[in-house]
């Protein structure tokens, strides 16, 4: 398994401003993921971040809107940018820490709310 | 592409009482994984137990326990002996090996009443 921490847990933040998630593992893990949670809603995928290499995004997601950082195997980041009241989510972070057993383990999440 | 539904939105049950959730997929895959995912009030994301398809043993974890029917593309999930911490949101999840994406259904809503 993996113990994953999310900062900030939650915000509030103002129409127009970006906001950037932390998430970070306490061990070395290969594949990260960003998923987002919209209030009563499943979880969509955002994108994939692998270490080393430009983060994979999903359809309906871009890189200006949702930038990603992946500087190692414990830690990325993500950016939700020129934020609108349709952003407030849950966003969550994820991780694979075996190739073998395919389990993602989840961060804690962090609540986003835009005004 | 591939789909999960959850076709309960809600449900209830007695405490010490047996409660089954239902999930059933689409995918044109022959090996892939399944997983049921719970998610308290607290909203942290809990493992509960994995399916692999390639397997005809349905898994089984303490008092959770999966009904696995590949030809059927149903992932229904048992609970037996119901708790009070079991209340939480539960979500399916279809994963193929390939690129490690998963795919959520919609959740059940389970309430464990005292």
């Amino acid at each position: 398994s993996a113990v994953i921490s999310q900062k900030p847990s939650r915000d509030i933040c103002q129409r127009g401003t970006s906001l950037t998630i932390q998430c970070q593992v306490d061990s070395q893990v290969t594949m990260m993921f960003w998923y987002r949670q919209q209030p009563g809603q499943s979880l969509t995928l955002i994108a994939t971040a692998n270490q080393g290499s430009e983060a994979t995004y999903e359809s309906g997601f871009v890189i200006d809107k949702f930038p990603i950082s992946r500087p190692n195997l414990t830690f990325s980041t993500l950016t939700v940018s020129n934020m609108s009241p349709e952003d407030s989510s849950i966003y969550l972070c994820s991780v694979n820490p075996s190739t073998s057993s395919y389990e993602q383990y989840f961060g804690p999440g962090t609540r986003l709310t835009v005004t | 592409a591939q789909t999960v539904t959850q076709s309960q939105p809600e449900m209830s049950v007695q405490e010490a009482e047996t409660v089954t959730l239902s999930c059933t997929y689409d995918t044109s895959e022959s090996n892939y994984y399944l997983f049921w995912y719970k998610q308290p009030p607290s909203r942290q994301m809990i493992l509960v137990i994995r399916q692999e398809a390639y397997k005809q043993q349905n898994a089984t974890e303490n008092r959770f326990s999966v009904n696995f029917q590949k030809a059927a593309k149903s992932f229904s999930l048992k609970i037996s002996d119901s708790q009070l911490g079991d209340t939480a949101m539960y979500f399916c999840a279809f994963m193929k090996p390939s690129g490690n994406q998963f795919y959520f259904g919609t959740g059940t809503s389970l309430t464990v009443i005292p």
